[in-house]
């Protein structure tokens, strides 16, 4: 199983340009779920999805679309890029639509987005 | 405002000391998790505890839920350099489904 699996590493886009970071899955998993991480604010959960077709807003939704057409691949996307929003983007699954008592939250390698 | 406060946001010590870090909340939850993340990867699991007063050891690292289930310690015997990362805290919401994180722990261990 390869797990969870983020492209790209690595952008750079310049202001208002957009993009899209794809997540994958070959767990199985119900919940997926995107987090920025910028210094000294550990993660913050952007949006999360706890089965195909079902997504939701997490505490910094603004400037990201996300949709979960398929178990598997959980797409994040930025219509119009700002600096703001480099940061380093991780990906992360669970069994559970739930999370908590006894689920592991298993995350992807992260992707560098740095935003001119 | 955080809903979970962990301290403190960064230690540096010597090989062989020990240390405590905490994770504190407001709020009452079901269950907390510990993570760990090592510069230029995810964070990887390191514990769930669920009962209030509930105390978990995994080799020299010891973890503490709080008796009244909204706080949590974590501590390291004997640090080694390979201790080093970002220590963070998780809980998640039964109703919605989010797993939210402290702002993280970054401890360094040098030899």
């Amino acid at each position: 199983n390869a797990g969870v699996t983020q492209t790209p590493k690595f952008q750079v886009l310049k202001t208002g340009q957009s993009m899209t970071l794809q997540c994958a899955q070959d767990m199985n998993h119900e919940y997926m779920s995107w987090y920025r991480q910028d210094p000294g604010m550990g993660l913050r959960l952007i949006h999360y999805s706890v089965g195909a077709g079902i997504t939701d807003q997490g505490e910094v939704p603004n400037g990201y679309n996300v949709s979960r057409s398929t178990t598997e691949d959980f797409p994040l996307r930025l219509l119009s890029a700002a600096p703001s929003q480099t940061s380093v983007y991780f990906c992360a699954s669970s069994y559970s639509s739930f999370p908590g008592a006894y689920n592991e939250q298993f995350f992807g390698p992260g992707t560098r987005l740095t935003v001119l | 405002t955080q809903l979970l406060e962990q301290s403190p946001q960064f230690l540096s010590i010597q090989e062989g000391e020990n240390l405590t870090v905490y994770c504190n909340s407001s709020s009452v939850f079901s269950s907390l998790q510990w993570y760990r993340q090592e510069p230029g990867e995810g964070p990887v699991l390191l514990v769930t505890v669920v009962t209030g007063g509930e105390v978990k050891k995994l080799k020299r690292l010891t973890f503490q839920f709080g008796d009244a289930r909204k706080d949590s310690s974590l501590h390291i015997t004997a640090a080694q350099p390979g201790d080093t990362g970002l220590y963070l805290c998780a809980v998640g919401s039964s109703n919605t489904g989010k797993l939210i994180f402290g702002q993280g722990t970054t401890l360094q261990v040098k030899p």
